[in-house]
């Protein structure tokens, strides 16, 4: 089946560095996406990506889609306390039905 | 517009036990996934609703059900409850299955 390989598990940084995460896939996807979860609540949806090549911000944020629909990453750039967290990509096939395929998730701990 | 719910919030089950929890999508959605979040496997696809069929199901045992009503409300049964079934469950709605999946806040469940 689909495997996502996200990577790094875990980021210790301090407040104001820059992030970066990565995905990649042994299978193609056709849409990409990015969610942040806190402790005890659903993930919440930081960056969509819908095309190969795709570069998309979402204030601090910026995302892109991997040209050979393998792979994705998101930058974080000037991090702050409340961007702690786990961060998961997931990705969708264009034959599954309402399925997203996840990664294993990054935790995010920023030191003040 | 309100986003996804889930109910309850929070389940404790004994081994053996049933249980049924709740998912309202947001209004419009008609698409409603559900999944199966632990420490160990991460997040995993566990079926997709739309206009009331089961259109995609994830590789879980027969023990897990769903059903969507004409409302796009979605309920999921879990039967004869084992202890690895602990987790969080969570409900994504979306516009269409090739949409963008919103989640709820997701249901604890705990089997003692």
């Amino acid at each position: 089946g689909q495997q996502l390989n996200q990577s790094p598990q875990s980021m210790f940084i301090q407040e104001g560095e820059d992030v970066s995460m990565n995905c990649t896939s042994s299978s193609i996807f056709n849409t990409w996406l990015w969610y942040k979860q806190d402790p005890g609540e659903g993930p919440v949806l930081l960056i969509a990506l819908y095309k190969a090549g795709e570069l998309t911000s979402n204030g601090r944020l910026t995302a892109q889609f991997g040209i050979t629909r393998k792979d994705s990453f998101l930058n974080i750039s000037a991090s702050i306390p409340s961007d702690v967290g786990i961060y998961f990509c997931a990705g969708r096939s264009g034959t599954s039905y309402g399925k997203l395929t996840f990664g294993q998730g990054t935790i995010l701990t920023v030191h003040p | 517009k309100a986003g996804v719910t889930q109910t309850p919030r929070y389940l404790i089950k004994t081994r053996g036990q049933q249980v049924t929890l709740s998912c309202s999508p947001i209004s419009g959605h008609r698409s409603v996934s559900w999944y199966q979040q632990t420490p160990g496997q991460g997040l995993q696809f566990l079926f997709e609703y739309f206009s009331e069929t089961q259109r995609n199901k994830g590789n879980f045992p027969g023990r897990f059900s769903g059903r969507q009503f004409s409302n796009s409300r979605s309920e999921m049964n879990v039967s004869t409850l084992e202890l690895g079934d602990s987790a969080l469950y969570l409900c994504a709605s979306s516009f269409g299955d090739q949409e963008t999946q919103y989640f709820g806040p997701g249901t604890r469940l705990l089997v003692l």
